[in-house]
């Protein structure tokens, strides 16, 4: 059965503070590894997609990387607008979610 | 703004009784999946539509139907209505086996 787990369940940190985030994976036939942004009540947004081991992708002030069994999501400086819910979701034969970290950014 | 409408954006009723959440995907995108999220938990897959036909079936209960129809809009309809099934439903859409994009969801609440 496909899982995906997400560390840490929760992260604080203070305003330009640079941090990861992790993804662990057990997917067989991972066709795709996404990342996604979730505010509170509201529906989750589309980061990145990421294919294979190796790939990296950036936006703003996120980068997030893919090995063979797990995946980063790296914060380079981060502002209290960052904070949020980061899901990871895998497709291998389905879309499987982690549970999330909650991250918050203090000014 | 993901392209994927959801009505209503906020729903009280009452135990036992029977709602329908309606969504509309992206223009284009053949696939639509619901998901439910309580509070303070993870998205749970309920169920899975391409062009009409079901595709895959996740923790949906039996009290819960859905359906997509010719236009691609799907409705998720949820009967005999429990305290526990208040949550946030979501509903996602996607052309191919790609990004999943998300509607701002459905809250109900069951009193």
């Amino acid at each position: 059965e496909d899982q995906v787990t997400q560390s840490p369940e929760a992260l604080r940190l203070q305003e330009g503070e640079s941090s990861s985030l992790n993804c662990s994976y057990t997917v067989s036939g991972l066709r795709g590894l996404f990342w996604y942004r979730q505010d509170p009540g509201k529906g989750p947004e589309f980061l990145f997609t990421l294919y294979s081991a190796g790939e990296e992708k950036e936006k703003e002030r996120l980068k997030a990387t893919l090995t063979k069994k797990e995946s980063f999501l790296h914060i380079t400086a981060p502002k209290p607008e960052d904070s949020a819910t980061y899901l990871c979701a895998t497709y291998g034969q389905n879309f499987v979610f982690g549970p999330g970290t909650r991250l918050s950014v203090l000014p | 703004d993901s392209g994927v409408t959801q009505t209503p954006k906020h729903l009280i009723t009452a135990t036992g009784q029977r709602v329908t959440l309606r969504c509309s995907p992206r223009s284009g995108d053949l696939s639509v999946y619901w998901y439910q999220q309580s509070l303070d938990q993870g998205l749970q897959f309920l169920i899975q539509y391409y062009n009409g036909e079901e595709r895959a079936k996740g923790n949906i209960l039996e009290r819960f139907s859905a359906q997509q129809f010719p236009d691609l809009h799907s409705e998720l309809n949820l009967s005999s209505l429990e305290l526990g099934d208040s949550a946030l439903y979501f509903c996602a859409s996607s052309v191919v086996t790609g990004e999943l994009f998300f509607g701002e969801g459905s809250r109900l609440t069951v009193l």
